[in-house]
């Protein structure tokens, strides 16, 4: 039962437009969303969270935008830059089971000069 | 942030014995994690790493395949027990509940390859 789900595994787009990341998740219960960045050969790194008491949390070029209702986020990169090419994980938690992440399978971003 | 990160980077082992994973934290942590990513594949939880205590699995996943220890707040082990080509896959540390945050931080992975 894959409980976080991105559907698209690759994404690809220009310098300067903007990228949207989109993830689904069944879990109601989830509290806490993440957005990591992984290179290759490199451990995921932390871009932006959201509670679910928000419905948009911004960090510079990220929004994260939370839709309860949908159960559905989505990551906004504005503007694109061609070192953002990476492996997008939405990942999802339970606050109150102590912070175990739940992964999405992974978006590949590909922004092009 | 905490700073973490792991030994070895990559290794290649041959089938039936065992390696272990080191994983430092720069600060004092809570919560500490290990993760496994297959060839292709997103990122599963194996466990959480209790400080003093014995892990918590996740279903699917075995103290005597993977145990697992962490003697204080900034350390943690892994060891991947007889293993075969199908454990062949990135293990990943995490850290969280360090620095008044809850956010999760990982290390750089170790890269397994099983003969």
């Amino acid at each position: 039962d894959q409980q976080v789900k991105q559907n698209s595994p690759s994404l690809s787009v220009q310098e300067g437009r903007i990228s949207i990341l989109n993830c689904d998740y069944t879990n109601s219960m989830f509290d806490y969303f993440l957005w990591y960045k992984k290179y290759p050969a490199e451990g995921p790194t932390f871009l932006i969270s959201i509670s679910s008491i928000k419905d948009k949390n911004e960090d510079g070029r990220f929004t994260v935008f939370l839709n309860k209702s949908a159960k559905h986020l989505s990551l906004h990169i504005v503007p694109s830059q061609p070192g953002d090419s990476a492996v997008y994980f939405c990942a999802a938690s339970r606050r109150t089971s102590g912070s175990r992440l739940t992964f999405g399978e992974g978006t590949q971003l590909t922004v092009n000069p | 942030s905490a700073v973490i990160s792991q030994k070895p980077s990559r290794d290649i082992c041959q089938r039936g014995t065992s390696l272990t994973i080191q994983c430092q934290v720069d600060s004092q942590v809570t919560m500490m994690f290990w993760y496994r990513q297959q060839p292709g594949q997103s990122l599963t939880l194996i466990a959480t790493a209790n400080q003093g205590s014995e892990a918590t699995y996740e279903s699917g996943f075995v103290i005597d395949k993977f145990p697992i220890s962490r003697p204080n707040l900034t350390f943690s082990t892994l060891t991947v027990s007889n293993m075969s080509p199908e454990d062949s896959s990135i293990y990943l540390c995490s850290a969280a509940g360090g620095r008044g945050t809850d956010t999760q931080y990982f290390g750089p992975g170790t890269r397994l390859t099983v003969l």
